[in-house]
């Protein structure tokens, strides 16, 4: 099993609707990190979250980091066909300072 | 921006073969990384190096090495291929001792062990 649960693992949806994916965990992290990774390309880094609670946009993307630093999840709104890809979460683990990654969300935008 | 290259795209090798995977970063980072990314399997860690000559291993070294001679480059070595290493391979690098890591890729290399 994955230390951090994406879900859902396969989204496709249409132009114009708004979409959330989850990463979870039940351990705690001192960061936490999202990727879109487009096929054959390595992971591109989005955004990263540190405290607890945190919420950080970027244009239609919405991250928020779990109150307790074990979750977080990432809204988008009006999703386009560029917003197709793989996204991955992250997280640094609190104590060890090992990265982990989750399995990813593969999500398609139909025009 | 930080560029990492890997230095091939796309690899088809034959079972036993030797292959060298060459990953280069321009940032002067100290951490670097190997990865392989499976379907539902993400992202798992293969080794890591601190430092020249530094190296640790991940949570799947077995069947690879790797050799970090110089600072900016940080090989992955697959001393007799099998199939089921076929994989994406993914190399990272990030600077050294924050407690916010960002990771940067280089754009993978796709390999296929027939």
């Amino acid at each position: 099993t994955q230390l951090l649960e994406q879900s859902p693992q396969f989204l496709s949806i249409q132009e114009g609707e708004n979409l959330t994916v989850y990463c979870n965990s039940s351990s705690v992290f001192s960061s936490l990190q999202w990727y879109r990774q487009e096929p054959g390309e390595g992971p591109v880094l989005l955004v990263t979250v540190v405290t607890g609670g945190e919420v950080k946009k970027l244009k239609r993307l919405t991250f928020q980091f779990g109150d307790a630093r074990k979750d977080s999840s990432l809204h988008i709104t009006a999703a386009q066909p560029g917003d197709t890809g793989l996204y991955l979460c992250a997280g640094l683990l609190y104590n060890n300072n090992d990265m982990r990654f989750g399995a990813g969300t593969r999500l398609t935008v139909k025009p | 921006d930080v560029k990492v290259t890997q230095s091939s795209r796309y690899l088809v090798k034959r079972t036993g073969e030797k292959v060298f995977l060459e990953c280069v970063q321009d940032m002067d980072h100290e951490n670097m990384f190997w990865y392989r990314q499976d379907p539902g399997l993400g992202l798992r860690l293969i080794y890591f190096s601190y430092d020249v000559k530094m190296k640790e291993k991940g949570d799947i070294p077995e069947g690879y090495s790797v050799s970090r001679e110089k600072k900016e480059r940080f090989s992955l070595i697959l001393e007799s291929a099998s199939t089921n290493q076929t994989s994406m391979y993914l190399c990272a690098s990030s600077l050294w001792g924050r407690e916010v890591e960002t990771q940067y890729f280089g754009p993978g290399t796709r390999l296929l062990v027939l």
